[in-house]
This record gives C-alpha cells, sequence and structure tokens, in this order.
C-alpha cells in the first residue's frame, strides 16, 4: 500500500520568511496530492492541490510542487504571517485510497 | 462551496454505551464518505469508506460490528460506536467527494468522542 512520509514534523520560522514542507510517497500509480491545514480541535482544510500531469501549481503564497520520478512534492508558503500557524498534512492519493502524511506543525513567530 | 458538517461536535458518553455521529454534505451531493480517527498529535488514519446504497469498506483492524457505518444519502453518513470504551476516545473526522470531482476530499469539522 502507499506510504507517506513527511518533514520536517515540526518547523519554526519568523515571520515574513518562507516555510518548505516535503513529503515522498512510495506509490508510483498514486495521482492526487492534496496539502490539507489543521488548526487545533478543527477539521484538515485543503490548502491546495496537484494531480500528477503537472509539475508546479500556485496560489498567492502558497505553491506545490511535485516530482513524479523521484516520488516527491513539497509546499512552500512565502511571507509567512502568525495565522499560517497550525498543522499541514499532506496526501497522496489514488482512487478512494488516500493517505495521510505525519503532519508538519508549523510555528510562525511575529 | 464544499461544505461539511458534523454533529455533535463533542460528546461524552459512559462506558457501554452507544454514540451516532452524523456527517453531512451541505451543498453537494457526496457518493463516496470517509470516517477517519484521529489521536492527539497524530495524522489522520482512515478507518472507512463508504459509498452510498452500499456496505461500508473498513480499513484492516477496524472492527466493523464496533464501528457502524451507515450511507442512506448522498448528502448523510452516520458513524454509531458501539459499546463505547475509554480506548475509543478520539477525535472523529468525516469527509466527503463531491460526485461531479473525482479527486478531492472535503472534510468536516470533526467531533471529539470522550468515554468515560
Amino acid at each position: 500500500g502507499e506510504n507517506v512520509e513527511q518533514h520536517p514534523s515540526t518547523l519554526s520560522v519568523q515571520e515574513g520568511d518562507s516555510a518548505v514542507i516535503k513529503c515522498t510517497y512510495s506509490d508510483s500509480a498514486s495521482n492526487y496530492f492534496p496539502w490539507y491545514k489543521q488548526e487545533l480541535g478543527k477539521g484538515p482544510q485543503l490548502i491546495i492541490d496537484i494531480r500528477s500531469n503537472v509539475g508546479e501549481k500556485k496560489d498567492q503564497r502558497i505553491a506545490v510542487t511535485l516530482n513524479k520520478t523521484a516520488k516527491h512534492f513539497s509546499l512552500h508558503i512565502t511571507e509567512t504571517q502568525p495565522e499560517d500557524s497550525a498543522v499541514y498534512f499532506c496526501a497522496a492519493s489514488q482512487n478512494n485510497d488516500m493517505r495521510f502524511g505525519a503532519g508538519t506543525r508549523l510555528t510562525v513567530k511575529p | 462551496g464544499a461544505v461539511v458538517s458534523q454533529h455533535p461536535s463533542w460528546v461524552i458518553c459512559k462506558s457501554g454505551t452507544s454514540v451516532k455521529i452524523e456527517c453531512r454534505s451541505l451543498d453537494f451531493q457526496a457518493t463516496t464518505m470517509f470516517w477517519y480517527r484521529q489521536f492527539p498529535k497524530q495524522s489522520l488514519m482512515l478507518m472507512a469508506t463508504s459509498n452510498e446504497g452500499s456496505k461500508a469498506t473498513y480499513e484492516q483492524g477496524v472492527e466493523k460490528d464496533k464501528f457502524l457505518i451507515n450511507h442512506a444519502s448522498l448528502t448523510l453518513s452516520t458513524l454509531t460506536v458501539t459499546s463505547a470504551h475509554p480506548e475509543d476516545s478520539s477525535f472523529y473526522i468525516c469527509s466527503a467527494r463531491d460526485k461531479g470531482q473525482p479527486y478531492e476530499q472535503y472534510f468536516g469539522p470533526g467531533t471529539r468522542l470522550t468515554v468515560t
């Protein structure tokens, strides 16, 4: 089955700096890679996603890159703000099978 | 768009009782709904996948007789934790896939279950 690894587990940055979170996956058949933001006591919120036929996608301060050959994808957040502080999960999916990384706790210091 | 609600948001029950959690897609039809469980500071663990009108598919290690899932309509799925025990205390989260979109999953706000 699919195995998703996520690094780092915790990340602390200064407001205004960039943050990068990386994930690797094992199943080459995975074709959909979403990123979720989860705040304390709430459900995950989809913030950006990418499909296997695309190498990069950007939405304002958030971007995701995908390297299918190496089976890794990354989340990039630029100009971080304190409200970006949360736990971020990557996931890899094919059909109904979505597997999550262990999560990254991002702290943005004002 | 793509809003998923859960009810209740939190529940406390006594050991041995059963608890039902509802998951609704508010503005779209969900042919497939997923139930996850999340322990503190851990990732989401898929428990089961349910398709409208058919039996749920459970992940290995998840007891189907303990975690009853019903997906009776395109907008509602329920998870019933039967004969709950303290070790069932967890954060239960559902997600739903829009009938017209094969990839995205939209998550509910979660239900905090505490069994005393």
